[in-house]
């Protein structure tokens, strides 16, 4: 298996722009999750789907953030407009569902917005 | 609601010592996993080691184990003989239904190994 695919690895955009990151979990898993990484916050965990239905969104940061998983595998995570403070690393991560089985990650997406 | 404390920000250990990075983490559930984390340089996040709440031994992977103890809520890992590639950051995590199973993280520990 290829693991957990996502694109770009690297965005760099203008403040206002709209940024759509892309995410292909491991085949057969029915769990995704999408964090952001900063050094001040750490990883934070934006949004949580079980079998591609949103299941917490209460991660993400504001109503400029919306993620959807339109079938089993595929995943994006979409900022529009784009600040400066959505600078992160943007991971995609995904596993069966259960408390005993551990999320496999992408590479990540390093976003910038200048 | 669930959480994970990791308070150490760095640690420093020789090649060859055994290090040991502290967890605690806090939930109301019963049933629950927890989990370590590895993130090189690189930025790649690699799974080390899974404690389940209910597993009567302490899990180990090679050169890694998990101190479980349940009474205290902590999972702090161990990692033995330390190389040089072993510095990183090291995250702990957790699985509950508390949280839907979603994958919570602490904030992590930066791991240096010196020569």
């Amino acid at each position: 298996d290829a693991g957990v695919i996502q694109s770009p690895r690297h965005e760099v955009t203008e403040m206002g722009q709209e940024v759509t990151l892309r995410c292909k979990p491991i085949s057969g898993h029915n769990s995704l999750f999408w964090y952001r990484q900063t050094m001040m916050r750490g990883l934070e965990l934006l949004i949580y789907f079980n079998n591609n239905v949103p299941i917490d969104d209460s991660g993400m940061p504001e109503d400029r953030f919306s993620a959807k998983m339109p079938n089993a595998s595929f995943s994006t995570l979409k900022i529009q407009p784009s600040e400066p403070r959505d600078s992160a690393v943007y991971f995609c991560a995904s596993s069966w569902r259960g408390i005993n089985t551990e999320a496999f990650f992408g590479q990540g997406t390093r976003l910038t917005v200048v | 609601a669930q959480k994970i404390t990791q308070t150490q920000p760095g640690m420093f250990v020789q090649e060859k010592e055994a290090v040991t990075l502290d967890c605690t983490y806090d939930t109301s559930d019963q049933s629950y996993g927890l989990f370590w984390y590895k993130q090189p340089s690189s930025g790649e996040m690699i799974f080390l080691i899974y404690q389940g709440s209910y597993d009567e031994q302490n899990a180990t992977e090679g050169r890694y184990s998990l101190n479980f103890q349940k009474a205290r809520k902590s999972a702090n890992l161990v990692i033995s003989a330390s190389q040089l590639g072993d510095s990183a950051m090291y995250f702990c995590a957790m699985r509950g239904n508390q949280a839907g199973t979603a994958l919570i993280f602490g904030k992590g520990t930066t791991l240096s190994v010196s020569s």
